[in-house]
């Protein structure tokens, strides 16, 4: 069965840097999201992307945040500038004519 | 407002009882509604939409629209069930995000 892919399963980083999370989608699969979870929260929206572009965007997804489809497969979700409370679980996805695939996401800690 | 409501944080059920997670929905359409379930450290999977009318791992869910409920039954609890359960719903456009519930933890006693 076609899994999405996700690396690094765990990133630690010092506040205030950058990290860039990334994502490989199920191939033939148009939709691509990403969500967080913070720890012992419900998971949030961030943003969707479709035709290499932002379709849409949560209040959480403020300028800080990027997200690239660099080489048509890869998927990344960039932090510029990292805050405490940036930490959580972050969770790719990609949607086809099925329905959504998660990723085993990446635990992002912020220090 | 596009919510989704569930009631319990932790619901603990004895093996071989039967199990029932609630989930209500708010949202002005007609919503396709999921269960997905998070094992330990895993990721998170499908466990059914209500547009499947699938019974799977002996889960069922009924869509109340009356009611706005979608909850999450089956007859016969087993020691793998425990798990956190999320109710969630997406909306008629084809990319629409999924909106989440707070989760319910599934916990299966001995």
């Amino acid at each position: 069965e076609p899994e999405v892919t996700q690396t690094p399963s765990h990133q630690v980083t010092q506040m205030g840097q950058e990290v860039i999370l990334r994502c490989v989608p199920i191939s033939n699969h148009l939709y691509f999201y990403w969500y967080r979870q913070i720890l012992g929260q419900k998971v949030e929206f961030l943003v969707s992307f479709y035709n290499n572009e932002i379709s849409e965007k949560s209040e959480i997804f403020d300028d800080q945040f990027s997200v690239e489809r660099p080489d048509g497969s890869n998927f990344t979700l960039k932090i510029r500038s990292t805050k405490l409370e940036d930490s959580a679980m972050y969770f790719c996805a990609s949607q086809g004519n099925y329905g959504y695939t998660f990723g085993s996401g990446t635990r992002l800690t912020v220090v | 407002a596009q919510r989704v409501t569930q009631p319990e944080k932790l619901l603990s059920v004895f093996k071989g009882a039967p199990v029932e997670l609630k989930c209500n929905y708010s949202y002005s359409g007609s919503p396709e509604l999921f269960w997905y379930v998070q094992y330990s450290r895993q990721r998170l999977q499908l466990l059914l939409r209500h547009i499947s009318r699938e019974s799977i791992k002996g889960f069922t869910a009924d869509l109340n629209k009356g009611e706005t409920s979608f909850h999450l039954k089956k007859p016969f609890a087993q020691e793998e069930d425990s798990a956190m359960y999320y109710c969630a719903l997406s909306g008629e456009g084809r990319d629409d995000k999924i909106i989440f519930g707070k989760g319910t933890r599934l916990h299966i006693l001995p």
